[in-house]
């Protein structure tokens, strides 16, 4: 089954334990990225990968590191997770060819407190 | 720089009547439009896109949504509402195919029996 996994599903720990979560997709998607959702806020993108080895910013990358060795993970860590990173996380994939058009699968979150 | 402006929080709407969830943006340039689709408790679904070409797209589950250039907006359309379309829905834009999505806030749809 083409999916998006992500682990832990929630996850409550406290400020400045180093913690990271994991992303996989097994459609082969060039394509992941990391969002936070919060409460009137929508989403929010935190980092995104174009390809293995290649990644950027996305609107709000403070506090998040991510790196991209492997095409179908894309792991998310927080060195020092601080109680404002406490949201819902969203890993989507997608592909980047012809006609693709970011119709991005995405996983079915990370609920992560932050004490 | 991209946004898109949800304009309504909540839109409630009876079975059985047609849903309109409204959609504006800006963007430099031609945009790529979007709407996903969250269920409680679970991840965001695709369920409709415009690139280029016809002004009305056709989705998942019945639901279309048309662009219109001068008003900038791609409001989400069903001509019949379920309970089952109760849901949180977003709109999202870029600017190509492949570049950052910028997402609305989110529109939660309530269809009562």
């Amino acid at each position: 089954e083409a999916q998006v996994t992500q682990n832990p599903r929630y996850l409550i720990t406290v400020t400045g334990k180093k913690l990271t979560v994991t992303c996989s997709q097994n459609m082969n998607h060039e394509y992941m990225s990391w969002y936070r959702q919060d409460p009137g806020l929508g989403l929010r993108q935190i980092y995104y990968s174009m390809n293995v080895e290649v990644t950027d910013k996305g609107d709000v990358p403070e506090g998040y590191k991510v790196s991209r060795k492997e095409k179908r993970n894309f792991p998310l860590i927080l060195e020092s997770p601080s109680p404002n990173q406490t949201s819902l996380y969203f890993c989507a994939s997608s592909f980047r060819g012809q006609g693709s058009y970011n119709e991005q699968f995405f996983g079915p979150g990370t609920r992560l407190t932050v004490l | 720089a991209q946004s898109v402006a949800q304009p309504e929080d909540q839109v409630n709407v009876a079975e059985g009547n047609p849903l309109t969830v409204k959609c504006t943006y800006s963007v430099s340039g031609n945009p790529y439009l979007f709407w996903y689709v969250q269920y409680p408790n679970r991840g965001l679904q695709f369920l409709l896109k415009y690139i280029t070409g016809d002004n009305l797209v056709k989705g998942s589950y019945g639901f279309e949504a048309e662009f219109n250039k001068s008003q900038t907006s791609f409001h989400l359309k069903k001509p019949s509402a379920l309970v089952s379309d109760s849901a949180l829905y977003f709109c999202a834009v870029s600017l190509s195919g492949y570049s950052t999505l910028t997402f609305g806030k989110g529109t939660m749809l309530l269809v009562s029996p």
